[in-house]
């Protein structure tokens, strides 16, 4: 069973800083998605990457899936409160069953 | 459009109760993920279905059963409910087209 692994695992910050979540796997993803989710609430889907080294913006959010497609990166520039919520990587092998990694938590103060 | 329905979304049991968790999938998906969610941790995928057949299983107990039916949505039978068996559940539903699974706001299982 692969692993994904989220760095880090808690991140609290200022409004305005940047910031920057990996997720990494020794596994080959066919794809991979990156979810948001509120205390007590599902996971919304914000992304989903499919192509190595492809790079996706979702207004201040950028995603990028690495070139072998075992490990992806979400950046946030200018990060404000409402960014803050659990971040979860989540990726598919060969079956749609899908491998969350370890979270991440990020708090922004204003 | 309706995003993925759940329901109860809170459900109190006792210990070696049984519990029944339903879920609605979007409109024309076909395919229903089950995962548990413990406090803290990240969801763990328990069973799957595709076209009224399950398709794949995980760390499901066998105190615990799911079914799809003919009208997709998917039921989540849990028996001998034991403390551990509190969290939340979450089902999702795919979009085949790009593999995307969007989740339902899931179900709370307490058991005392």
């Amino acid at each position: 069973t692969q692993l994904l692994e989220q760095s880090p695992q808690f991140l609290s910050i200022q409004e305005g800083e940047n910031l920057t979540v990996y997720c990494n796997s020794s596994s080959v993803f066919s794809s991979l998605q990156w979810y948001r989710q509120e205390p007590g609430e599902g996971p919304v889907l914000l992304v989903t990457v499919v192509t190595g080294g492809e790079v996706k913006k979702l207004k201040r959010l950028t995603f990028q899936f690495g070139d072998a497609r075992k490990d992806s990166s979400l950046h946030i520039t200018a990060a404000q409160p409402g960014d803050t919520g659990l971040y979860l990587c989540a990726g598919a092998e060969n079956t749609d069953k899908l491998i969350f990694g370890t979270g991440t938590r990020l708090q922004v103060f204003p | 459009a309706a995003g993925v329905i759940q329901s109860p979304r809170h459900l109190i049991k006792e210990k070696r109760e049984t519990a029944t968790l339903k879920c609605y999938p979007i409109s024309r998906h076909d395919t229903v993920y089950w995962y548990q969610q413990g406090p803290g941790q990240d969801p763990q995928f328990l069973i799957s279905f595709y076209e009224k057949m399950q398709s794949d299983k995980g760390s499901i107990p066998d105190r615990f059963s799911a079914q799809q039916f003919s009208d997709y949505h998917s039921e989540l039978n849990m028996s001998s409910l034991e403390l551990g068996d509190s969290a939340l559940y979450f089902c999702a539903s795919i979009d085949q087209t790009y593999n995307e699974q969007f989740f339902g706001p899931g179900t709370r299982l307490t058991v005392l």
